[in-house]
């Protein structure tokens, strides 16, 4: 089965800062790629995705890359704020096939 | 965004017991998930539930697990009976068709 893969598991920055957050993932089937946002003691909150027939997408500060031939996605969050910090989750899933598949999360840390 | 809630937030329960989780997904939802997070560990997918039935469901879940939504109401996990190893946070998820996942906060549940 699909294997999502999180790079970093902590991620530090100062405000302003740009923070990226790679994943990789092994199913090449795989066609879609949400990103949640746990922040602590809460459940998961959808931040973003993309699919597979685009390699970006952007919404506010956060852009999505995928590349296909890698087998590899990343989430770049710019002028990071103290409120984005928070464990954030890649994960992927099949073309019509609910089933989602996370990595380990990144606890993302933005310092003041 | 929307709102997928969850009842109770926390559960403590004895080994051999039943318990029922309780979701309330977002109203026009049609498709209902379960996800399993060990603390420390990945959320791992258990199963995913459409018009009234089981659609897929994961080696995690085991012949004690069941669910229903009868009527319209709660989306419901029930484990009869308990065992330690069910010791996790559960997180119900919703989805108008297979597109985004919306999840609710996580009920976390301990079998002592």
């Amino acid at each position: 089965g699909e294997k999502v893969e999180q790079h970093e598991s902590t991620l530090s920055v100062r405000e302003g800062d740009s923070a990226v957050i790679n994943c990789t993932y092994t199913d090449t089937a795989s066609s879609y790629f949400p990103w949640y946002k746990q922040e602590a003691g809460k459940g998961l909150h959808f931040v973003i995705d993309i699919r597979s027939n685009v390699d970006r997408k952007q919404s506010q500060r956060l852009i999505v890359l995928l590349d296909k031939k890698a087998k590899r996605f990343s989430l770049h969050i710019t002028a990071t704020q103290p409120e984005d910090s928070a464990i954030y989750f890649c994960a992927a899933s099949r073309r019509n096939n609910n089933r989602i598949f996370f990595g380990d999360g990144t606890q993302l840390v933005v310092k003041p | 965004g929307p709102k997928v809630l969850q009842i109770p937030s926390h559960q403590i329960i004895d080994m051999g017991q039943m318990v029922t989780l309780n979701c309330d997904p977002v109203s026009n939802h049609l498709y209902f998930y379960w996800y399993k997070q060990i603390l420390g560990q990945q959320m791992e997918f258990l199963v995913n539930f459409y018009n009234g039935k089981v659609m897929e469901k994961s080696k995690l879940f085991k012949d004690q697990f069941s669910v229903e939504r009868p009527d319209g109401s709660y989306f419901t996990l029930k484990i009869q009976p308990t065992a330690l190893e069910d010791s996790a946070v559960y997180f119900c998820a919703s989805s108008l068709g297979s597109d985004t996942q919306y999840f609710g906060p996580g009920t976390r549940l301990l079998v002592l």
